[in-house]
């Protein structure tokens, strides 16, 4: 079975500063995919990333990185000099068939002015 | 512009009462995806679609149908048989690569509500 942990339900941080999203996994499978999506408030869930398992290199867009590390099973997601509309709910997930994706249950962001 | 489109957004339903959530796409995706979101809950899979004239079940079907006659369409009903339907619906869609997992793509969504 696969499970995807999101152990921050919600954090606040201030304006500019950098905050790091958690992400820890479980499968038994050596071929996966890891996503992130980004839900805010109006309800769409906005595709942000997405990361197969053989590639552990990290990944930076803008003020957006991802630290993908297999050995602690761990796909964190960083946003630096985070801003208002950064505000919104993170849901990392995870997959390794096409039709069955697995999400965590989202942590969310409120970054304070 | 390329995307998808879901309605009503919001929709209110007298328990006993059968409803159709609307999801239409126009990115020529091949498969397409129906999720119910509860608060403090991760999104969890109702039904999907990889072709035409053809579904599966989910994790939680049960008390919902969906049909998919046209590639760009895939209606979700939410019957009288589905016991606590008040939840935020999102509809996905995907190309098939025929590969790992496709990366999925999502309506606003449909705001549920049972009176």
């Amino acid at each position: 079975a696969q499970k995807v942990t999101q152990a921050q339900t919600e954090i606040s941080v201030v304006e500019k500063e950098d905050v790091t999203l958690d992400c820890v996994y479980e499968t038994r499978d050596t071929t996966y995919y890891l996503f992130w999506y980004k839900q805010p408030p109006s309800g769409e869930l906005v595709f942000l990333i997405r990361r197969n398992s053989f590639d552990e290199q990290n990944e930076i867009s803008g003020r957006y990185s991802w630290n993908f590390q297999k050995s602690t099973s761990s796909f964190n997601f960083t946003i630096t000099a985070s801003q208002v509309v950064d505000s919104a709910v993170y849901f990392c997930a995870l997959s390794s068939l096409p039709q069955k994706v697995t999400f965590g249950i989202g942590t969310k962001l409120q970054v304070i002015p | 512009d390329g995307g998808i489109t879901q309605s009503p957004k919001y929709l209110f339903r007298k328990e006993g009462q059968n409803v159709t959530l609307s999801c239409e796409q126009n990115l020529n995706h091949d498969a397409m995806y129906w999720y119910r979101q509860d608060p403090g809950q991760g999104l969890r899979l109702i039904y999907y679609s990889q072709i035409v004239n053809d579904f599966q079940k989910g994790d939680i079907a049960e008390g919902y149908s969906v049909s998919r006659e046209k590639k760009e369409s895939f209606p979700l009903t939410v019957t009288s048989a589905q016991k606590n339907p008040t939840a935020f619906y999102l509809c996905a869609s995907s190309i098939r690569t025929g590969g790992g997992a496709d990366t999925q793509y999502f309506g606003p969504g449909t705001r549920l509500t049972v009176l």
